[in-house]
């Protein structure tokens, strides 16, 4: 089946400090990638959608020059979180959808971020 | 708006009991209807879905969903549950994006 990779599991970083989540589809290539946000005891967030060689489409409420997204090639999306701040500490997924498999996704593990 | 609503954040079953775990969708959720599995400390699993065709859909490892119209409703349901299916599920639908539900804990007693 199709897998998708997140890297790294877990990061605890400083206030300040920009923080890298890099999501990978191992077996297939992705034109769309998806980042989404969990918070404890809640659903999950979709943030933006990422299409391979174009600019990310943010949903509303999220900040563009906040959380930076690259999809350089057909297989890495990467989420950049800037100038991190206590209240960005959440779980971060990614996920991909197959070509040819309508509607479906395929998720990363997730990410736990964790601003001190 | 899409929405999609489980109406239980928690169930507490009884290993071997049967269980249901609810989910109402909007009409406006496009009828492309996801269960998801998120064991602990784990990502999202696709259970099942259902994009077209028969109402029931069935995984492998025993839970089935049914889409009704009628009801806006696509439930789960296992006849007997296991301690290994303790986790929380997630009902979503759409195509191009893909909203969630707020997600159910199933949590199995033994």
């Amino acid at each position: 089946g199709a897998v998708v990779s997140q890297h790294p599991s877990r990061v605890i970083c400083k206030s300040g400090t920009s923080v890298k989540i890099e999501c990978r589809s191992l077996d297939f290539q992705a034109t769309t990638m998806f980042w989404y946000r969990q918070f404890p005891k809640q659903s999950l967030m979709l943030m933006a959608t990422s299409n391979e060689g174009s600019k990310a489409t943010y949903e509303q409420g999220v900040e563009k020059d906040k959380f930076l997204i690259n999809h350089a090639s057909l297989t890495l999306s990467t989420l950049t979180v800037t100038s991190a701040h206590p209240e960005d500490s959440s779980f971060y997924i990614c996920s991909a959808r197959v070509p040819g498999l309508e509607g479906e996704q395929y998720f990363g593990p997730g990410t736990r971020l964790t601003v001190t | 708006a899409q929405s999609v609503t489980q109406l239980d954040s928690q169930v507490p079953v009884f290993e071997e009991a049967p269980v249901e775990l609810r989910c109402n969708y909007s009409s406006s959720v496009s009828v492309y209807l996801f269960w998801y599995v998120q064991y602990p400390n784990q990502g999202l699993q696709l259970l099942l879905k259902y994009l077209s065709g028969s109402t029931l859909v069935k995984s492998i490892n025993g839970f089935e969903a049914e889409f009704n119209k009628s009801q806006t409703s696509f439930h789960l349901r296992k006849p007997s549950v296991h301690i290994s299916d303790t986790a929380e599920y997630f009902c979503a639908g759409g195509y191009q994006k893909v909203t969630f539900g707020t997600g159910t804990k199933l949590q199995v007693i033994p």
